[in-house]
């Protein structure tokens, strides 16, 4: 079975300070990983995601992360934020080899100080 | 391409009342999903289609909950005799073939009074 652990319910940066958001995995076999962005009262947006290429994977928004087998983890990080990064944010990870369905983390609300 | 598209964005019926959503994805798109999301929550699997087949279901979901998609095209969620611990967001989603990203709708916000 695959799980998703987001590590911190909530994160505050400075605007222009470094976004870490942390997602560690559980899966037998490396899953695919992706990280999706939720505005209030909208659906989820793909950021990026991770299938088995490169393990650093840029996305939109000059997001990025990097995939980690050693220690089950896809961070995303962002090196300067942004006042509308503002949202919440969901790492997600489905089974290559079924793929019938996509295993979310609790998010994390990512909260920008001008 | 239109995106993924939900019916209807907003929803307040009474309690023990049945509702019915709509969900219209990607037209290229064989796979269709359907999530539950409640305030603070990650979104959690209710069921999948590949094509007309309802090939998963969650185990946690209600007898009272039903999904189809007729023509393998739009698919309708339905929830018989709402309960107030059906209020969250349904979001649908779809992709083209397995293990490629979801795409997402807007999501049907359900509230029951």
């Amino acid at each position: 079975a695959q799980s998703v652990t987001q590590l911190g319910s909530h994160v505050s940066v400075s605007e222009g300070a470094l976004v870490l958001l942390r997602c560690n995995y559980s899966s037998s076999v490396p899953p695919y990983l992706f990280w999706y962005v939720q505005y209030p009262n909208q659906g989820l947006q793909l950021l990026l995601k991770y299938t088995s290429a490169a393990t650093l994977v840029k996305g939109i928004n000059g997001f990025e992360a990097e995939f980690k087998k050693s220690e089950t983890s896809f961070h995303l990080t962002k090196p300067s934020a942004h006042m509308s990064d503002a949202a919440e944010y969901f790492c997600a990870v489905s089974d290559r080899n079924t793929g019938n369905q996509f295993y979310f983390g609790t998010g994390t609300s990512l909260t920008v100080i001008p | 391409d239109t995106g993924v598209s939900q019916n209807p964005r907003h929803k307040i019926t009474k309690r023990g009342q049945n509702v019915t959503f709509r969900c219209d994805p990607i037209s290229e798109h064989n796979r269709l999903y359907w999530y539950r999301q409640t305030l603070g929550q990650g979104p959690e699997f209710l069921t999948y289609f590949q094509n007309e087949a309802q090939l998963e279901k969650s185990r946690l979901l209600s007898d009272r909950f039903s999904a189809e998609r007729p023509k393998g095209s739009f698919s309708t969620l339905e929830i018989q005799r709402t309960e107030q611990g059906d209020s969250a967001m349904y979001l649908c989603a779809s992709s083209s073939y397995r293990n490629t990203e979801a795409f997402f709708g807007q999501g049907t916000r359900l509230t029951v009074v």
